[in-house]
């Protein structure tokens, strides 16, 4: 059965960095996409971007660029979403999910990852 | 950026009635769209694609209208655990989404 397991919470200082992991299994991963999207604590979802698993092409929102990375690792079926120069307003739950037996909408998603961003 | 605007932001039901969600895209996005429902401390869950098509394992109570930039989700006959917030997401522009702000469906 098809499983995304993302890496645990996260506790960081504003400026800082931080890498969240989600490991990927039950498919061929380099044959689709994973979407990464966060939620503020009481907010909606926001869409942060896309990775290819196939040739790591990516696709960010317009608000992060700059700021966050996308990559992947194939060798372990392994995603990863980097953030960077942290604030407050970036504290949230960061799900990933993957484009295994969809094409745009989201059948399949990790447990979520919570990063919290304080001094 | 196509701008995804859910109404109303709260809906407050009886068990046992209809609820009807509504969901408006700020430029056609055909039927390229999703509802999803996220109950407290847990992933979204795919409930319609397609404007219209109900995921696996999604009961008949849930249902899909739409197309272009004006979208329903019809839920028949609300269940107790049915209480949750509901989220239209279009992906007319894949791989770019856009959520919805979100509806919450309360016990009346």
């Amino acid at each position: 059965q098809v499983q995304l397991v993302q890496s645990g919470a996260e506790v960081k200082k504003p400026g800082a960095s931080v890498k969240v992991s989600c490991k990927a299994s039950g498919y061929t991963f380099t044959s689709y996409g994973i979407s990464w999207v966060r939620q503020a604590p009481g907010q909606g979802l926001e869409w942060m971007g896309w990775i290819s698993a196939y040739n790591g092409n990516t696709n960010y929102a317009q608000k992060l660029q700059g700021r966050v990375t996308m990559t992947t690792d194939t060798s372990t079926s392994t995603a990863y979403m980097e953030l960077r120069s942290l604030r407050s307003d970036d504290t949230a739950v960061y799900y990933c999910a993957s484009d295994y037996d969809s094409s745009g909408y989201y059948r399949y998603w990790g447990q979520g990852t919570l990063v919290t961003v304080s001094s | 950026e196509i701008v995804m605007t859910q109404s109303p932001a709260t809906l407050s039901v009886s068990p046992g009635e209809r609820a009807t969600l509504s969901c408006r895209a700020s430029q056609s996005v055909s039927s390229n769209l999703a509802w999803y429902q996220q109950k407290p401390g847990q992933a979204p869950r795919l409930l319609i694609y397609g404007a219209s098509t109900r995921a696996t394992g999604i009961p008949a109570r849930f249902s899909g209208s739409g197309s272009g930039t004006e979208f329903t989700l019809t839920i028949s006959s609300l269940q107790s655990e049915d209480f949750a917030v509901y989220y239209c997401q279009q992906y007319n522009n894949w791989p770019q989404l856009t959520f919805g702000g979100g509806t919450k469906v309360e016990i009346k």
